[in-house]
């Protein structure tokens, strides 16, 4: 059991220059969650899904675009990188809708956009 | 809107010592509360979670958190603090209502825990 998985776990880009975040769990959870981390900013949502082939806007989701395919993976797209999409970028699941339920967290992607 | 206050980015103790991370959180209904640590490098570990029931709420290598409506807390404690204890922790709100708060939580911006030998 892998549980949440993110792929890659570095990458540098050029302003401008696009990517897509994998993120793949292993554990049928109907819940998955894009964060971004920042020094003294704790995490904020970007976006979730609460069900294959549906996405919501979180707190902060300028500038991204997500994808929920299939069950098991969350894509997170930047389509234009600026230096302030410099992150640490996490991703989470959850089995139900429940708010007593526990997200599960990937080990994170470090971006740097220069 | 939820939102949770950790008090102080950074606390430093002695190995042997009580470790005390403070968590505030704001709600309009009962909330559920969580402890995350994250040690360097990481993804976020669930430490303990409080959802009904007896407020006093056991975790992980041996922190415990009391849950304190009164006065809107969820303070995390340790009684002897360990070098392996070192991390970032975050306290984190669920607000358990139907509608779209249901799914999502609000994170406090962490403390930094040091242990010095």
């Amino acid at each position: 059991n892998a549980g949440v998985t993110q792929t890659p776990k570095f990458r540098v880009l050029k302003t401008g220059q696009s990517m897509t975040l994998l993120c793949a769990q292993d554990m049928n959870h109907e819940y998955m969650y894009w964060y971004r981390q920042d020094p003294g900013m704790g995490l904020r949502l970007i976006h979730y899904s609460v069900g294959e082939g549906t996405t919501a806007k979180g707190e902060v989701p300028d500038g991204y675009n997500v994808s929920r395919l299939k069950k098991q993976n969350f894509l997170l797209g930047l389509e234009s990188a600026a230096p302030s999409q410099t992150s640490v970028y996490f991703c989470a699941s959850k089995w139900g809708g429940q708010g007593k339920g526990e997200q599960y967290f990937g080990p994170g992607t470090r971006l740097t956009v220069t | 809107a939820q939102s949770v206050t950790q008090l102080g980015s950074h606390v430093s103790v002695s190995e042997g010592a009580l470790v005390l991370l403070r968590c505030n959180y704001s709600s309009s209904v009962p909330p559920y509360l969580f402890w995350y640590v994250q040690y360097p490098n990481q993804g976020l570990q669930l430490l303990l979670k409080y959802t009904t029931g007896a407020t006093l709420v056991k975790g992980i290598n041996g922190f415990e958190a009391e849950f304190k409506k009164s006065e809107t807390s969820f303070h995390l404690t340790k009684p002897s603090a360990h070098m392996s204890d070192a991390a970032e922790y975050f306290c984190a709100v669920s607000v358990g209502r139907s509608g779209g708060s249901n799914y999502k939580l609000t994170f406090g911006k962490g403390t930094l825990l040091t242990v010095n030998p």
